[in-house]
């Protein structure tokens, strides 16, 4: 049973479209996140939500929004997508606050063409 | 401000042989450690982390690390590597607002046969 997944695995799509990536965890985890893996592979913390509420909302541009329907699923959707969002988005959850990212999803791989 | 250096982005080493992989911190109080290793096309998985419990933390895969106050130190260790152990590794200091999570920029390790 997988813990964290994300669909889809792989995206590949032109500037200026709008995309999403859905994520659910299935461990009764309360926080989940969005990280950003570049292509030198650091990562970079996006969102982060505790029971459904934002709580970590770092300088990313205003075409992120994330949205949280329940404590088990955050999505990210992106408007009008730009060469630099190439990279690859990986969603984890953590239960409680405070407390590290305890487990991860094996990423959304985003090209933009 | 917290952040973390890994001091080699590539370790190649015999399997059989023992692996380090090098990681400082800085941080302007006491912060939380971790390691997170990952698997091509994969998510990242917990290794292991320091709490301010005890300096030497032993992780899961015979892995263990040994927070130095004195070096600002919290290197990685395995006293024999294995080939399924070539993967990158990323060492994660926690910020003061709770959450927060920063990543080091990776060391690949590489296992000969």
């Amino acid at each position: 049973d997988t813990a964290v997944s994300q669909t889809p695995k792989y995206l590949v799509t032109q500037m200026g479209n709008d995309k999403s990536i859905k994520c659910e965890q299935n461990l009764g985890h309360d926080t989940m996140y969005w990280y950003k893996q570049d292509s030198k592979k650091f990562l970079k913390i996006m969102f982060s939500y505790n029971n459904k509420e934002l709580i970590i909302n770092e300088t990313v541009p205003n075409r992120f929004s994330p949205k949280s329907p329940d404590k088990a699923h955050l999505n990210l959707h992106i408007n009008s997508l730009e060469l630099g969002d190439s990279a690859v988005y990986f969603c984890a959850s953590s239960q409680g606050t405070g407390k590290e990212p305890q487990h991860f999803g094996d990423g959304t791989r985003l090209s933009i063409l | 401000a917290q952040s973390v250096t890994q001091l080699d982005s590539h370790v190649s080493v015999s399997e059989g042989t023992p692996v380090l992989l090098r990681c400082n911190y800085s941080s302007s109080y006491s912060p939380s450690l971790f390691w997170y290793v990952q698997h091509p096309n994969k998510g990242l998985q917990l290794l292991l982390k320091y709490t301010s419990a005890a300096t030497l933390v032993k992780g899961i895969n015979g892995f263990e690390a040994e927070f130095k106050k004195s070096e600002t130190s919290f290197h990685l260790t395995k006293p024999s590597a294995h080939m399924s152990d070539a993967a990158e590794y990323f060492c994660v200091v926690s910020g003061n607002n709770f959450n927060k999570f920063y990543f080091g920029s990776g060391t690949k390790l590489n296992v000969k046969p």
